[in-house]
């Protein structure tokens, strides 16, 4: 069964950093390209970041030089690392595991860490 | 940028009832579009990928259909669980991947 669990949100003050971790299990995850998609309050669902099974990785304009996504492929887990955070970087932050290949829809997603930036 | 727009934003229809959702994207995204439910407090899960396939447990009575630039999420007879917000996505124009705002289905 593949499960993803995020983990690492919190209470930070505008201008601050987070890493968030999600770790995987039930697949090879080396082979998958991951994504960070984020939901604000009451909001829709918002692309954040990607990571090809290659390092290969993308961004929102929103979180471009700000935000950088990696994987430890040893440890099966995605990670996103968030500096210069903004008031409206406040999110529910889902990890989602892509289809495979050049598939990117998302198939599986964790429950989600909060993250709130606030001072 | 391409901007997909989901149409309408809440659709209040009885159980046993057909549901029919549209998503429009402002630019041709062939056939590379899902749909996702989402329930309050939970995650997404993926309906239907690529217009008209159904994610694995997915219901026969979810279907998808379009090309280009018109896309349909269509429930064919609601059942109670259904009542959730539906979102669609494209994968064929990016960066960015980018989500419609989603369609609100309540019950009537």
């Amino acid at each position: 069964e593949v499960q993803l669990l995020e983990s690492g949100g919190g209470l930070v003050q505008p201008g601050g950093s987070l890493r968030l971790s999600c770790a995987a299990s039930g697949f090879t995850f080396s082979t998958y390209a991951m994504t960070w998609v984020r939901q604000a309050p009451g909001k829709g669902l918002e692309w954040v970041s990607n990571i090809h099974n290659d390092g290969g990785t993308a961004y929102a304009d929103s979180v471009k030089g700000r935000f950088t996504v990696s994987r430890d492929n040893s440890k099966s887990t995605l990670y996103l690392q968030m500096n210069s955070l903004r008031i409206e970087d406040t999110a529910l932050y889902y990890c989602a595991k892509t289809m495979g290949g050049l598939d990117i829809h998302f198939d599986h997603w964790g429950q989600g860490t909060v993250v709130t930036v606030s001072s | 940028e391409t901007v997909l727009t989901q149409s309408p934003a809440t659709l209040s229809l009885s159980p046993g009832e057909r549901a029919t959702l549209s998503c429009r994207a402002s630019q041709n995204i062939e056939i590379y579009l899902a749909w996702y439910q989402q329930k309050p407090g939970q995650a997404p899960r993926l309906l239907i990928y690529d217009t008209s396939n159904r994610a694995t447990g997915i219901p026969a009575r979810f279907s998808g259909s379009g090309s280009g630039t018109d896309f349909t999420l269509t429930i064919s007879s609601l059942e109670p669980e259904d009542f959730a917000v539906y979102y669609c996505q494209q994968r064929r124009n990016w960066p960015p991947i980018t989500f419609g705002q989603g369609t609100r289905l309540e019950i009537k």
